[in-house]
This record gives structure tokens, C-alpha cells and sequence, in this order.
């Protein structure tokens, strides 16, 4: 039962912007929203995580619209080596809870 | 930090036969979980733990398939007969309580059961 949707793939090209929505309306109050993505033949990796205000770290920035239905992942300078598939997650932070769910999420190829 | 380190990288092995993975955690990390991919269902999380104790293996396909923890700094995965269909890509994560659900994935061990 997905509680993320994704779209399935995006294109990008080098130096812009990369935005990857994501829609998640039956977020819960105590669920975060957590970035990952995976390169080819790599595992996953963090990118980033909020609840409900927006986050920046040196990879990307995370924007959630005020009602937390749904939320954006920005890399703001995209290079070929962020080509991965990007995916959205919700979940309860830790806790009793760390069954972080995996959909297809969104495979991002940045062009030259 | 080395990151989470797993073994073998690659293994090729035929039906039947017993696979063993291994998985060393970040140190100091309190949980760490065995997640399979495949292209057919994606990642999926197969069992964790938490200090060493399995908390939750309702992903664990059937019994062939068995995890181990027995000290802070290693596990085992097995799969024991192995068959074609555990054909897959077979990760091992960490994560540290504080940290949430931030967790740190090794770089897979790539199996292939002819």
C-alpha cells in the first residue's frame, strides 16, 4: 500500500535545477518525509529528511507544502553523477518503527 | 568511518547449495537490517535488529532463509538451499537510534543461483 506517488522518471539538464515532487496526502502528524536515492549498481543513499518545515543540507534542499500532502526534492546545481533513481519515503522518525518502505521512486537522468 | 562493509561482493552458486552473506555495520550503530532487491519487487526489508536482537523478520521469505547477529559488529544472512529465484541483490544497512530513520546502506552483495 503506497503511501508515496512518484512520477517515473524525469529528465534534467547538467547545471539546473533538478525539482522531483512527490505526493504523499495521507501523511500522518508524526510522519517524516526522507529522501533517498540510488545510483546504479550502488545502495541507497540519505539525502535528506523533514517533518514540516523546510530543510537544506549540502546535497539538496527539501521543500513541504504547509498541509504536508506533499513535498519537493531540489538539487540545485545538477551534475551527471546525481543520474539515480530518487525515492520518497514516509515514515515515523525511529521509534518502534524502522520499516522504511521502498517504491519504484523516480529515476532522474541528467543530461549534458 | 569504512562504512558498512558486506561479503562477498558478487557470488555465483548452483540450486541447492548453502550462501552465506556477511555484514559488518558502522560502529557504534545499534540497528541493522538485510534488505533484498530484485527488479521484479524492488527493496525490500527481509529483517533487523536492534542491539544484536531481531526485532522484526516478517520480510524473511521462508525458512531457507536465516539471519544471525551474534556481537555488535557482524551478521550473517543464509540462505540455505539456495534456489534460482533468490537470484537478487542483497543489502545491509546500519543505523544509529538518534539518527532516525537516516540509515546507511553497504554497497550489496550480487548473487546469482543457477
Amino acid at each position: 500500500d503506497a503511501k508515496t506517488t512518484q512520477p517515473p522518471s524525469m529528465d534534467c539538464a547538467e547545471g539546473r535545477a533538478a525539482n522531483l515532487p512527490c505526493n504523499h496526502s495521507t501523511i500522518s502528524g508524526n510522519e517524516y518525509v526522507y529522501w533517498y536515492r540510488q545510483i546504479h549498481s550502488q545502495g541507497p543513499q540519505y539525502i535528506i529528511h523533514g517533518l514540516k518545515n523546510n530543510e537544506t543540507n549540502e546535497m539538496a534542499s527539501l521543500i513541504i507544502t504547509e498541509d504536508r500532502k506533499s513535498s519537493t526534492l531540489i538539487l540545485p546545481h545538477a551534475t551527471l553523477r546525481d543520474t539515480a533513481v530518487y525515492y520518497c519515503i514516509v515514515n515515523p522518525s525511529g521509534g518502534s518503527n524502522y520499516k522504511l518502505t521502498f517504491g519504484k521512486g523516480t529515476l532522474l537522468t541528467v543530461n549534458p | 568511518d569504512a562504512g558498512v562493509i558486506q561479503s562477498p561482493r558478487h557470488e555465483v552458486t548452483e540450486m541447492g547449495q548453502e550462501v552465506t552473506l556477511r555484514c559488518k555495520p558502522i560502529s557504534g550503530h545499534d540497528y541493522l537490517f538485510w534488505y533484498r532487491q530484485t527488479m521484479m519487487r524492488g527493496l525490500e526489508l527481509l529483517i533487523y535488529f536492534n542491539n544484536n536482537v531481531p526485532i522484526d523478520d516478517s520480510g524473511m521469505p521462508e525458512d531457507r532463509f536465516s539471519a544471525k547477529m551474534p556481537n555488535a559488529s557482524f551478521s550473517t544472512l543464509k540462505i540455505q538451499p539456495s534456489e534460482p529465484r533468490d537470484s537478487a541483490v542483497y543489502f545491509c544497512a546500519s543505523s544509529l537510534w538518534q539518527s532516525g530513520n537516516t540509515i546507511y546502506f553497504g554497497e550489496g552483495s550480487w548473487l546469482t543461483v543457477v
